[in-house]
Formats: structure tokens, sequence, C-alpha cells
């Protein structure tokens, strides 16, 4: 156990609505990763957060989106769902700095989404 | 793209070490070799990481060639519960993000 939680940890969403995926961080971290996982893909970076702000981005489009809280925890939110949304989203929380990131990510078990 | 080349997947009988390569020939001087798993339907876990020497932990032995162009991790004693994906991952160590680039691993498969 890694001691991140995330929720839900299933649901089903429809072409074109939005959907907010929650992650409580492991106590202490101050960093927090956003990944997506398509089914027999390794996981892709989305973003991550670091005391709140947006610190690091992948290949993404803007209707991908987050929000990291005072107590870590953080939000992913997806706009406009298409299809391809669909895939396990995965929360990773770390304690960071702002300039050296040597440590392990702890990952949670992650949310599934599937968009019809 | 991933920076590292592993193969698909494996087969390692109950008991016997499993050996796991990783080719990383285009990795920087500054960059470590980090070593990831994933069980089915669970969230990766860290195994090990390293930068040049040799490495060893209660999960598992890391060992990184003179060139740092390839390693293997060794599971000495696989168990079923080790069957997994690998991932071999390789990041800068002064990178501000966790940016992490997987490719798609190894499927290990533990045979009893």
């Amino acid at each position: 156990e890694t001691g991140v939680t995330q929720s839900p940890t299933h649901l089903i969403k429809t072409r074109g609505q939005q959907v907010t995926l929650r992650c409580s961080s492991q106590s202490g971290h101050n960093t927090v990763s956003w990944y997506q996982q398509a089914l027999g893909q390794g996981p892709q970076f989305i973003f991550q957060y670091y005391r709140e702000e947006e610190n690091g981005r992948g290949n993404f489009p803007p209707r991908f989106s987050g929000l990291q809280f005072p107590n870590y925890s953080s939000e992913l939110n997806v706009n406009a769902l298409e299809l391809d949304d669909s895939a396990l989203y995965l929360c990773a929380s770390s304690l960071g700095t702002r300039g050296r990131n040597t440590g392990e990510l702890f990952f949670g078990e992650g949310s599934r989404l599937t968009v019809l | 793209d991933a920076k590292t080349t592993q193969p698909t997947s494996m087969d390692c009988a109950e008991g016997r070490a499993a050996n796991l390569p990783c080719n990383h020939s285009t990795i920087s001087g500054n960059e470590y070799v980090y070593w990831y798993r994933q069980i089915h339907s669970q969230g990766p876990q860290y195994i090990i990481h390293g930068l040049k020497n040799n490495e060893t932990n209660e999960m598992a032995s890391l060992i990184i060639t003179e060139d740092r162009k390839s390693s293997t991790l060794i599971l000495p004693h696989a168990t079923l519960r080790d069957t997994a994906v690998y991932y071999c991952i390789v990041r800068p160590a002064t990178s501000g993000t966790y940016k992490y680039i997987f490719g798609t691993g190894t499927r290990l498969k533990v045979l009893a």
C-alpha cells in the first residue's frame, strides 16, 4: 500500500461529458503527477503539480486540466470527453523540490474511465 | 518515445532468478535508471534505481554496465507474485518534474 488513494475506482461517461477524478496523496508529499494508461500501453505523463502550481505538462490538450489543494490532494478534470480518453488514470505522489526530484513515485490504484 | 528498449515478454521458473535486460544506449551522464513494475490492475510500484554503481535492496538488484548503455534487473528468487509488467525508465537527476517516459515494458510470467 502506497498511501495514495484515488476515486472513483471505475466510472462510465458518454462522449462530450466532463469528468473529475480525485487523488489523495501520501502524507507529507507535496508533488502530485497524473498519468494516463491506455489498454496494453505504458503510462503517459499528463502533468504534475508542485505546491498547488502546475510545473510540468505532457503532450495532452488543454481540455485536460487539474488542481492541487493546500493539503496537496489533487483533481484531474477532462472536458469534452472523447472515446480515446478511455483509460486507467493514475495519480502518483512524491516529495519533491522545485529543481531536483530523484526520489520514487508512489502510485495509486487508478481510476478506470470508460467513454461510450 | 521511450529512451529504453526491453524484451516484450519473458518466462521464469518459480524459485529461479529472473534477469530482465534493458537497453538505454543514449543515456546521458546525469540520467538515472529506474525500474518499476505493474501487477495486473494495480498502479506501478517502485523497485530500484541507480546511476552507475550496482544497487541492491530487499526487492531486487540492479546491474548497470560500465558504459551505462544497458542494465539488468535481477529478482533473485522469483515467486508467482512477481508476475507483472516491468518498466525500465531513464530520467535526469535534476529534472524538476516526475515526467517518466514509460515504454511498453517486459511482461514477466513466473511459472510454477
